[in-house]
């Protein structure tokens, strides 16, 4: 088993929808979650960071994070076109730590 | 403010052959990770250096090495090159002990292995 799984998709949704991505885990010690949007040939770009358990919300972005049912969430209202991206979630026990466990990726198509 | 910059973009490479990516990390910071990305795949920690010497280290066999120069900017050496080395290799670099939080990436070099 995997430490962190991700349904790699692929999604299309009309524009405006409410999008929601989802990862598990399975280690128990991750503290620390994130998600982050990939561009096509750009480099991951940190879109949200939590700690423990809770919601989180930025703008249109609100992520979720049950540690109990080891499961985070992403979600995006009115998406726009300008969503189109691959969305990865990532996890680390510790908040100083740079190694991160990624899980595969969604790609995200917004259709207009 | 420059963020951080990776070359080559694009090489191709043989099997057996040997490949050494560049990175210069964002200004003000002082510590640079490696991730592999296969296609379709996660980025997977390669290694982190700091200070110049190597700080963590992946599931990466030995042929697989880095270094990093006084001024924060980092290669990532791949010798014995095989065909599953073909990947997208992230560099990314930050803040000691500031985590995910600052963890900026660059657009990567897409390594091609033949």
């Amino acid at each position: 088993q995997k430490e962190v799984e991700q349904d790699p998709g692929p999604l299309s949704v009309p524009e405006g929808a409410i999008v929601s991505l989802n990862c598990t885990y399975s280690n128990s010690a991750f503290q620390y979650f994130m998600w982050y949007r990939q561009y096509s040939r750009k480099g991951p770009e940190l879109l949200m960071y939590t700690y423990s358990s809770g919601n989180k919300e930025d703008g249109r972005f609100t992520a979720q994070v049950d540690k109990s049912s080891k499961y985070i969430s992403l979600f995006i209202r009115d998406s726009q076109p300008s969503d189109s991206a691959t969305y990865l979630c990532a996890m680390t026990s510790q908040g100083g730590s740079e190694k991160l466990v990624f899980g595969k990726g969604t790609k995200l198509t917004v259709n207009p | 403010e420059t963020g951080v910059t990776q070359s080559p973009t694009h090489l191709i490479k043989t099997r057996g052959q040997q490949v050494t990516l560049r990175c210069s990390s964002q200004s003000g910071h002082n510590t640079v990770s490696w991730y592999q990305q296969a296609l379709g795949q996660g980025p997977q920690f390669i290694f982190q250096y700091y200070r110049e010497e190597e700080n963590g280290r992946g599931n990466f066999p030995p042929r697989f090495s880095g270094l990093q120069f006084p001024n924060y900017s980092s290669e990532l050496n791949v010798n014995a090159l095989e065909l599953d080395d073909s990947a997208l290799y992230l560099c990314a670099s930050s803040t000691r002990g500031a985590g995910a939080n600052v963890l900026t990436f660059g657009a990567g070099s897409r390594l091609t292995v033949l």
